[in-house]
């Protein structure tokens, strides 16, 4: 089925360790996102794409790095795993006209203990 | 950028029609109002845009004024699982680069 796909859906980190959030959309769309949503709170911008090769940062990069090096994948790496970093992240891809809204990952809830 | 505000939250009975108001005095000439939802547990989905027309599609219908200023998200009857966050979001007609930045939304809650 056409979407966005995350995973691992769940994931427990010991602080300081690192991993890779995976994210893949088979609809060719440009645009991606990563977004965190903390518990009881809106969703922030981590980092995004507009395209193979070309990422940017959003409101709250710090402790996460970004390749795209394809359409359809954009994985948000987790350099040195903290306990602040425990919430849900979203993935979301978009065609980059308007035209067209967002399509969103189910997201992956990541605990750091 | 041109900012939304929304209230933190509102109540509807089940079956009745709910409009979710959306203020942005600010708003360009060439921003697209958009809405998204964000259902419990879940990751948020597109609802509806637009950008001087109202519209309507199989979801809502999307209800905006003369001069622009403010929108309304119309559902025509509510049920349980419209229980959502509500985002109203401007988006540039040549957003380029821009991606979506969410705000606080506005938290429906569906009495039965």
């Amino acid at each position: 089925n056409a979407g966005v796909t995350q995973t691992p859906k769940f994931q427990v980190l010991k602080t300081g360790q690192s991993m890779t959030l995976q994210c893949a959309q088979d609809m060719n769309h440009e645009y991606m996102s990563w977004y965190r949503q903390d518990p009881g709170m809106g969703l922030r911008l981590i980092h995004y794409s507009v395209g193979a090769g070309i990422t940017d940062q959003g409101e709250v990069p710090n402790g996460y790095n970004v390749s795209r090096s394809t359409t359809e994948d954009f994985p948000l790496r987790l350099l040195s795993a903290a306990p602040s970093q425990t919430s849900v992240y979203f993935c979301a891809s978009s065609y980059s006209q308007l035209a067209y809204g967002y399509t969103f990952g189910s997201g992956t809830r990541l605990t750091v203990v | 950028d041109a900012k939304t505000t929304q209230p933190n939250s509102m109540e509807s009975n089940e079956e009745e029609p709910v409009h979710l108001p959306c203020n942005h005095s600010t708003i360009s000439g060439t921003d697209y109002i958009h809405w998204y939802r964000q259902l419990p547990s879940q990751g948020p989905e597109y609802v509806i845009h637009g950008l001087t027309s109202n519209v309507n599609n199989r979801m809502a219908s999307l209800a905006i004024a003369e001069d622009r200023k403010s929108s309304t998200l119309i559902l025509h009857r509510a049920t349980l699982r419209d229980a959502a966050v509500y985002y109203c979001i401007l988006r540039p007609r040549n957003s380029g680069n821009t991606p979506l930045v969410f705000g606080k939304g506005t938290r429906l809650s569906v009495i039965a």
